[in-house]
């Protein structure tokens, strides 16, 4: 088993559309968990950053964190065009100057 | 936010050549440096976590003497991808962290794309 799985899609959804998507893992010991945005030929952007469990929100996206599950959602309200692009989960353990871990990432493409 | 620098953007060269990137960061000092390399369609793979004034620490099966790895300064890291082939044709990234809890917040450079011809 991988220490973090996520479904590569591609997922492809109709403009204003919410969008869902999901990472599992491994290790328990995983307490920092970050959503990262990476357009083509382009280096990932950090979209969100949560600690331990909880949600937060920032404008159209909604981070959430389930650590009993281990689970993590990144919801994406009224989708847009330029939407559209890989969204990679990744964790790290809360020791300092760890390499997060990825997931695989997922292929979104919002129509209009 | 911090801000990564890599340079350069895209790169082709010849079979047999050496090529060197750079990550910089901008405002910040960052110990600890980590180099990616993506395939297309495919996930980031961790390839070497670079530390200033040290050694680097490579991923399994990353060879250390094809990827050299220079961490001189707290804000400048380099990769140098040596005798290139046109299977090390890749996009590279690069990302800065610093002490915890920063660390876990990294912040990432633009990327490399290496074509070997």
């Amino acid at each position: 088993q991988k220490e973090v799985e996520q479904d590569p899609g591609p997922l492809s959804v109709p403009e204003g559309a919410i969008v869902s998507l999901n990472c599992t893992y491994s290790n328990s010991a995983f307490q920092y968990f970050m959503w990262y945005r990476q357009y083509s030929r382009k280096g990932p952007e950090l979209l969100m950053y949560t600690y331990s469990s909880g949600n937060k929100e920032d404008g159209r996206f909604t981070a959430q964190v389930d650590k009993s599950s281990k689970y993590i959602s990144l919801f994406i309200r009224d989708s847009q065009p330029s939407d559209s692009a890989t969204y990679l989960c990744a964790m790290s353990l809360p020791s300092g100057n760890t390499p997060l871990v990825f997931g695989k990432g997922t292929r979104l493409s919002v129509i209009a | 936010g911090a801000v990564v620098s890599q340079h350069p953007s895209r790169v082709i060269c010849k079979s047999g050549t050496s090529v060197k990137i750079e990550c910089r960061s901008l405002d910040f000092q960052a110990t600890t440096m980590f180099w990616y390399r993506q395939f297309p369609k495919q996930s980031l793979m961790l390839m070497a976590t670079s530390n200033e004034g040290s050694k680097a620490t490579y991923e399994q099966g990353v060879e250390k003497d094809k990827f050299l790895i220079n961490h001189a300064s707290l804000t400048l890291s380099t990769l140098t991808v040596t005798s290139a082939h046109p299977e090390d044709s890749s996009f590279y990234i690069c990302s800065a962290g610093g002490s915890a809890p920063m660390n876990t917040e990294a912040f990432f450079g633009q990327g490399t794309r290496l074509t070997v011809v």
